[in-house]
């Protein structure tokens, strides 16, 4: 199958900073989706990207989707206690099969 | 409220012992899909399903079975289970052809 490298795979932060994130693929994608995981939960959907390039926010979230429909970015600034969680990218070419990186695990330090 | 139900949330049985874990939504979305959870793999996607007696495969079908006979109830069937479907198991659904997901809570397998 398809594999989307996601990195990094951990971060430890203090709160207050800013934190990036990306995910590539070896296949082109058609839309990029960028999850949050809390413990004991399922993931929940943060940004949906739908065009090359294209850039949207969601409060202090932002993603951008590549130009070269590769790969895909998500920034979170200012970040807070409850911003803590595992980030999962996913890239689908036909909204039927999706497929996950391995997810960043974000811990915040009040 | 809007959900993906799914249970049981726990289950713990041995090898070869005919499970089900039932999903059911409450959106009205057509589209449904199973994913696995491991530890450093992300998820990965077992089967799918556009719409009612509509399914396929997707990364890591083999060892389950599906099927979609009403359009908010999508089971996943393991027919014999072995070890290594010991995981934790999501259900989700969305309205086809947008790909926003909703996930529901999970179901931690253990086979023995």
């Amino acid at each position: 199958g398809q594999q989307l490298n996601q990195s990094p795979q951990s971060m430890f932060i203090q709160e207050g900073e800013d934190v990036s994130m990306n995910c590539t693929s070896s296949s082109i994608f058609n839309t990029w989706l960028w999850y949050k995981q809390d413990p004991g939960e399922g993931p929940v959907l943060l940004i949906a990207l739908y065009k090359a390039g294209e850039l949207t926010s969601n409060g202090r979230l932002t993603a951008q989707f590549g130009i070269t429909r590769k790969d895909s970015f998500l920034n979170i600034s200012a970040s807070i206690p409850s911003d803590v969680g595992i980030y999962f990218c996913a890239g689908t070419s036909n909204f039927n099969k999706f497929y996950f990186g391995s997810g960043t695990k974000l811990n915040v330090k009040p | 409220e809007a959900q993906v139900t799914q249970n049981p949330r726990y289950l713990i049985t041995v090898t070869g012992k005919k499970l089900t874990v039932t999903c059911s939504q409450n959106m009205n979305h057509e589209y449904m899909s199973w994913y696995r959870q491991d530890p450093g793999l992300g998820l990965r996607q077992i089967y799918y399903s556009m719409n009612v007696e509509v399914t396929d495969k997707g990364d890591v079908p083999e060892g389950y079975k599906v099927s979609r006979k009403e359009k908010r109830n999508f089971p996943l069937i393991l027919e014999s289970p072995s070890p290594n479907q010991t995981s934790l198991y999501f259900c989700a659904s969305s309205y086809r052809g947008l790909g926003t997901q909703y996930f529901g809570p999970g179901t931690r397998l253990l086979v023995l």
